[in-house]
């Protein structure tokens, strides 16, 4: 298994220009997070999805839009980039718990680092 | 929402000697509890977990504590070693989310 994946490693953008994140996993796991780690802030949730086809907002969303047409899939897209968006992305994948939430490990991917001049 | 605060920042602890991280989160109805270390340049990794019917747990010389009333939980790295330097996330399970803390920085001191 490959496990978590993400590409690209390291992106430049400029402001106003607008990409995407791709997240995939191989572990037929239903539950897939974004997040973007900033210095002293720690792990922030953007986006996560409990399966195919479901997503929805954590805790900083704005800016950043989602979909999930695939259990393996999970891409990240910046529609309009900013500075502020400068920051070093993580992608991570888990079994559901019983509740059908992420109470199971959660496998990150070696993260894309973001830098937006 | 969930919040998780997490103390301290930062951690100097000599080799061998013990080293305590504390966290507090505000959702009662979170249920699961894990611990992700993070080395440089890499994403993190589990390292130990509790859910919320389960008091204490250990694995070597990691042990973590969850008390439920209080809302706080608390890593334990005993006879620390040079391997321990890393960050460490407290993270809380709940509504469909896992939120993390701030993370602290361990430094184990030759």
């Amino acid at each position: 298994n490959a496990g978590v994946t993400q590409t690209p490693k390291f992106q430049v953008l400029k402001t106003g220009q607008s990409m995407t994140l791709q997240c995939a996993q191989d572990m037929n796991h239903e539950y897939m997070s974004w997040y973007r780690q900033d210095p002293g802030m720690g792990l922030r949730l953007i986006h996560y999805s409990v399966g195919a086809g479901i997503t929805d907002q954590g805790e900083v969303p704005n800016g950043y839009n989602v979909s999930r047409s695939t259990t393996e899939d999970f891409p990240l897209r910046l529609l309009s980039a900013a500075p502020s968006q400068t920051s070093v992305y993580f992608c991570a994948s888990s079994y559901s718990g019983t509740s059908g939430g992420p109470e199971e490990t959660q496998y990150f991917g070696p993260g894309t680092r973001l830098l937006v001049l | 929402g969930e919040n998780v605060e997490q103390h301290p920042s930062t951690l100097s602890v000599q080799e061998g000697d013990s080293a305590v991280i504390k966290c507090t989160y505000s959702d009662s109805a979170s249920n699961y509890f894990p611990w992700y270390k993070q080395e440089l340049g890499k994403g993190p990794q589990l390292i130990i977990d509790i859910r919320s019917n389960v008091g204490e747990k250990k694995d070597q010389r990691i042990a973590v504590t969850l008390n439920k009333t209080a809302k706080h939980f608390s890593l334990h790295i005993t006879e620390t070693q040079p391997e321990d330097s890393a960050v460490y996330f407290c993270a809380a399970s709940g509504d469909d989310k896992i939120i993390f803390g701030k993370g602290t920085r361990l430094h184990i001191l030759p």
